[in-house]
């Protein structure tokens, strides 16, 4: 069964600190793909990131990166210099490499940024 | 580009009554997603459609929950005889689809439905 894991229910951060939010996820298929969205307060998913499972190079778009390590299975995000706009509900999923394409999402973080 | 559309954005009903939500996906996206955000059950995917096909309806919670799609384009989503647990964020998505690949979806701004 596919599952993904995000521990961190809530964390706050105060404007321009690092923040680093964590998923794991389980999966007997060799390929398979993870993704990142991003919920704001409006409500609508905004996609971030997807990474191919044989593909390991962490990659890095502007104040936001990720580091994917398939022998930990776990695929985190990390926002440098948090900014207010950067609040918003994370989360991370799994897709199988066949058949439906459906997502499986974790439960979500919900990342606050103080001024 | 357009992105995904959806309406009503807000729906309540009694119920008992049925419901429909409509979908609009982007434009050439063959791949079609419903999926339910609830505050105790997450996001859950609800039907799949590959074009007007829909390979997967593993998803929807109950005989009462139906879903079509017309012309590759526009999904229905209907609610027969609709239950308070049926209250949820209904999320549409849609990708490029196909069949050798997997591609981001890309999420409408949902339906509110309220079941009173």
């Amino acid at each position: 069964a596919q599952k993904v894991t995000q521990a961190q229910t809530e964390i706050s951060v105060v404007e321009k600190e690092d923040v680093t939010l964590d998923c794991v996820y389980e999966t007997r298929d060799t390929t398979y793909y993870l993704f990142w969205y991003k919920q704001p307060p409006s409500g609508e998913l905004v996609f971030l990131i997807r990474r191919n499972s044989f593909d390991e190079q962490n990659e890095i778009s502007g104040r936001y990166s990720w580091n994917f390590q398939k022998s930990t299975s776990s695929f985190n995000f990390t926002i440098t210099a948090s900014q207010v706009v950067d609040s918003a509900v994370y989360f991370c999923a799994l897709i199988r490499s066949y058949n439906t394409d459906k997502l499986i999402f974790g439960t979500g973080t919900r990342l606050q940024v103080f001024p | 580009g357009a992105g995904v559309s959806q309406s009503p954005s807000n729906k309540v009903t009694e119920k008992g009554k049925d419901v429909e939500l409509r979908c609009d996906p982007i434009s050439g996206h063959t791949a079609l997603y419903w999926y339910r955000q609830s505050l105790g059950q997450g996001l859950e995917f609800l039907i799949y459609f590959q074009g007007n096909s829909a390979p997967d309806k593993s998803g929807l919670p109950s005989d009462r929950f139906s879903a079509e799609r017309t012309g590759g384009s526009v999904s229905t989503l209907t609610i027969q005889r609709t239950q308070q647990e049926d209250s949820a964020v209904y999320l549409c998505a849609s990708s490029l689809g196909g069949t050798s690949g997997t591609y981001e979806q890309y999420f409408g701004p949902g339906t509110r439905l309220t079941v009173t």
